[in-house]
């Protein structure tokens, strides 16, 4: 079975500081995939970053970045010179292939706050 | 290009009524994922269709929900009977099919339920 753990509930920041977000995974299978969406208030699901199983390297894309380490089974997310607007419930997801589904597995969601 | 769409984006249902969600995939996508959000948890999966076939439905409740898929037309998800703990923001994704290189799931706005 897989399952992810986000171990912050919720994480209040003051503007320009940097922030992670914890994410814990696991699965027994070697090909899976690593997700991180963004659901600020509005409530739609953005789409951030998607990473696969056989691909360590860490990514950086603007302000945002991301530390994968398979040997901790981590997927942590970093926001730098964080701002008011990145502001949101940020959920990590897990997903196997099997049998034709690629269907999703998510954590329960960390709540940031990013206060002026 | 037209993103993911969900109608209703709000709905209302009295205890005891139908609630009819509909998810159109964006063009070119042939499968859909629904997703539930009850309030303060994460998402959970609920079924996965492809055009006129169910591939994974491990997630549904047993009774009272169906999904399909038409060859035609948006993808449904029923709820006959509901009840107050149905109350929860559904969301559909769509993905083009496997093995496509930037396969992923976008999702749609969501529709969010009231049971009164």
């Amino acid at each position: 079975a897989q399952k992810v753990t986000q171990a912050q509930t919720e994480i209040s920041v003051v503007e320009k500081e940097d922030v992670t977000l914890d994410c814990v995974y696991e699965t027994r299978d070697t090909t899976y995939y690593l997700f991180w969406y963004k659901q600020p208030p509005s409530g739609e699901l953005v789409f951030l970053i998607r990473r696969n199983s056989f691909d360590e390297q860490n990514e950086i894309s603007g302000r945002y970045s991301w530390n994968f380490q398979k040997s901790t089974s981590s997927f942590n997310f970093t926001i730098t010179a964080s701002q008011v607007v990145d502001s949101a419930v940020y959920f990590c997801a897990l997903s196997v292939p099997q049998g034709g589904s690629e269907k999703l597995v998510f954590g329960k969601g960390t709540k940031l706050t990013v206060n002026p | 290009n037209a993103g993911v769409m969900q109608n209703p984006r709000h709905l209302v249902r009295r205890r005891g009524q139908e609630a009819r969600l509909r998810c159109s995939p964006m063009k070119g996508h042939s499968h859909v994922y629904w997703y539930r959000q009850l309030p303060e948890e994460g998402l959970k999966f609920m079924v996965y269709l492809q055009k006129e076939n169910i591939i994974d439905e491990s997630g549904m409740p047993k009774e009272r929900f169906s999904a399909e898929f038409p060859k035609e037309g948006p993808s449904i998800l029923r709820i006959q009977q509901v009840v107050r703990g149905d109350s929860a923001a559904y969301f559909c994704a769509s993905s083009p099919a496997l093995g496509q290189p930037s396969y992923e799931q976008y999702f749609g706005p969501g529709t969010r339920l009231t049971v009164t």
